[in-house]
C-alpha cells in the first residue's frame, strides 16, 4: 500500500515568517510529486511540481525533494494570513493515479 | 477558458434515489479522476479513466458508477446502494506529466 504521510497540524506561524510543511512517502519508485494549497470549503489548487531531487523556486514558495530520504517539503516565506488553509502532499509513481496525504493545516498569525 | 466545470454546486438526495454529477472538461487532458472529501478529512478516489471507453475502479467504488464516452466528460452516479454519501465530490483531470487540476466540486447532502 503506498503511503503519504503528513503531520495534521494545525501548524502556526506569524505572518512574515517561514512555514515549513513536511511530507514522507513510501513507494520509491515514484516520480513526481506536488503540493496543494486547499482553502476550507474549496477544491484544492496546484502550487508546486517538482521531479528531481533539490530545491525549486516560485515566488514566495521553495519545494524541496529528497529522493534518497523519501521526503518533500514546501517552504514558505513571508507567510501571509492569506496562506492560511490546508496543503495537501500528493505523490506519483508513473501512469498511475496520485496519492495524496492529508494535508497539514497552517495557520498564519497577523 | 480553459478548465473544469462541475454541475451542480449543491445537491440533495432522498433515500433510495440514485443521482448524478456532472463533470466537464476543456483541457483536452486524457485522464479523470473523482474524488470523494469527508469533513476534516483527505481525499478518497473514487473511480479514473486514462482514456476513453475505459475507467478503473478506486478506493472507494463501491455504490458508485462511471462512464467515459467522450473525452471532456467523466459523469458519477451515486446509487443507491452508497449508504452514507453525503460528502464533498471532486472531479480532476490531467496530462501525460500527471499534474491533476480539480474542478470546484459538488456538495451532495442525503436529506
Amino acid at each position: 500500500q503506498k503511503e503519504v504521510e503528513q503531520n495534521s497540524g494545525p501548524l502556526s506561524v506569524p505572518e512574515g515568517a517561514i512555514a515549513s510543511l513536511n511530507c514522507t512517502y513510501s513507494d520509491r519508485g515514484s516520480q513526481s510529486f506536488f503540493w496543494y494549497r486547499q482553502y476550507s470549503g474549496k477544491s484544492p489548487e496546484l502550487i508546486m511540481s517538482i521531479y528531481s531531487n533539490g530545491d525549486k523556486e516560485d515566488g514566495r514558495f521553495t519545494a524541496q525533494l529528497n529522493k534518497a530520504s523519501q521526503y518533500v517539503s514546501l517552504l514558505i516565506r513571508d507567510s501571509q494570513p492569506s496562506d492560511s488553509a490546508t496543503y495537501l502532499c500528493a505523490v506519483s509513481s508513473g501512469n498511475t493515479p496520485l496519492v495524496f496525504g492529508k494535508g497539514t493545516r497552517l495557520s498564519v498569525i497577523a | 477558458d480553459g478548465g473544469i466545470t462541475q454541475s451542480p454546486k449543491y445537491l440533495f438526495r432522498k433515500e433510495g434515489q440514485n443521482v448524478t454529477l456532472s463533470c466537464e472538461q476543456n483541457l483536452n487532458h486524457d485522464a479523470m479522476y473523482w474524488y470523494r472529501q469527508d469533513p476534516g478529512q483527505g481525499l478518497r478516489l473514487i473511480y479514473y479513466s486514462q482514456i476513453v471507453n475505459d475507467f478503473q475502479k478506486g478506493d472507494i467504488a463501491e455504490g458508485y458508477s462511471v462512464s467515459r464516452e467522450k473525452k471532456e466528460s467523466f459523469p458519477l452516479t451515486v446509487t443507491s446502494a452508497q449508504k452514507n454519501p453525503t460528502a464533498f465530490y471532486l472531479c480532476a483531470s490531467s496530462d501525460w506529466n500527471n499534474e491533476q487540476f480539480f474542478g470546484p466540486g459538488t456538495r451532495l447532502t442525503v436529506l
